[in-house]
């Protein structure tokens, strides 16, 4: 199993520019998160999904979108960087089952670090 | 909401040395975790816990329910165990069941030197 993967590992976007940032997992998991990462903070959640087709906000979603198609793939879009996007993003995926999992493990992906300048 | 509080921030030591860095959190969790994060930027799962002690290897992790604290200790530190590590509460979620959502500590910088 690849487990979590994220493409690209860098990027650089201009303000104004759009940009994916591709998550896939492989672990058949129902649950996946958007996280970002900024210096000095603890990670802070933009996005999760419960499952295909079923997605909701984190603390933090201005600025950001995603979609979730199938159970594999969870895409972030930023629809015009502005440089407060500047952070490292991770994808991460955990399996709960209906009624809850004793805890609940997330797996993460490498993370993308993005520049908006 | 749950905050989570790590400490030190940051934390130097000498090949050998016992480790202990401590993460307290304000409301009741149902799991509290902790992550390592390297260098080169990936995390890691260490350990989840809702009571007691856990251990892998020269890792050590445990929980005070009642004083809302956890600690995480490295015996016989080495330069590989150089990372940040990060504690994360869960909170319980509305059937009795785990919160599908983590509240992060900020992270303890950790230098092993030789």
């Amino acid at each position: 199993n690849a487990g979590v993967t994220q493409t690209p590992k860098f990027r650089i976007l201009k303000i104004g520019q759009s940009m994916t940032l591709q998550c896939t997992q492989d672990m058949n998991h129902n649950y996946m998160y958007w996280y970002r990462q900024d210096p000095g903070m603890g990670l802070k959640l933009i996005y999760y999904s419960v499952g295909a087709g079923i997605t909701d906000k984190g603390e933090v979603p201005n600025g950001y979108n995603v979609s979730r198609s199938t159970t594999e793939d969870f895409p972030l879009r930023l629809e015009l960087a502005a440089p407060s996007q500047t952070s490292v993003y991770f994808c991460a995926s955990s399996y709960l089952m209906t009624g809850g999992f004793p805890y609940n493990e997330q797996f993460f992906g490498p993370g993308t670090r993005l520049t908006v300048l | 909401k749950n905050e989570v509080e790590q400490s030190p921030q940051n934390l130097t030591a000498q090949e050998g040395e016992f480790i202990t860095i401590n993460c307290s959190y304000s409301v009741g969790i149902s799991a509290l975790h902790w992550l390592q994060q390297h260098p080169g930027g990936g995390i890691v799962s260490l350990f989840m816990l809702s009571s007691g002690k856990k251990k892998h290897g020269r890792l050590i992790a445990t929980i005070n329910i009642q004083e809302k604290h956890s600690s995480l200790h490295i015996t016989a530190s080495h330069p590989r165990d150089s990372a940040v590590y990060i504690c994360a509460a869960e909170s319980p979620g509305n059937s009795g069941g785990s919160n599908y959502k983590l509240t992060f500590g900020k992270g303890t910088l950790l230098t092993v030197n030789p």
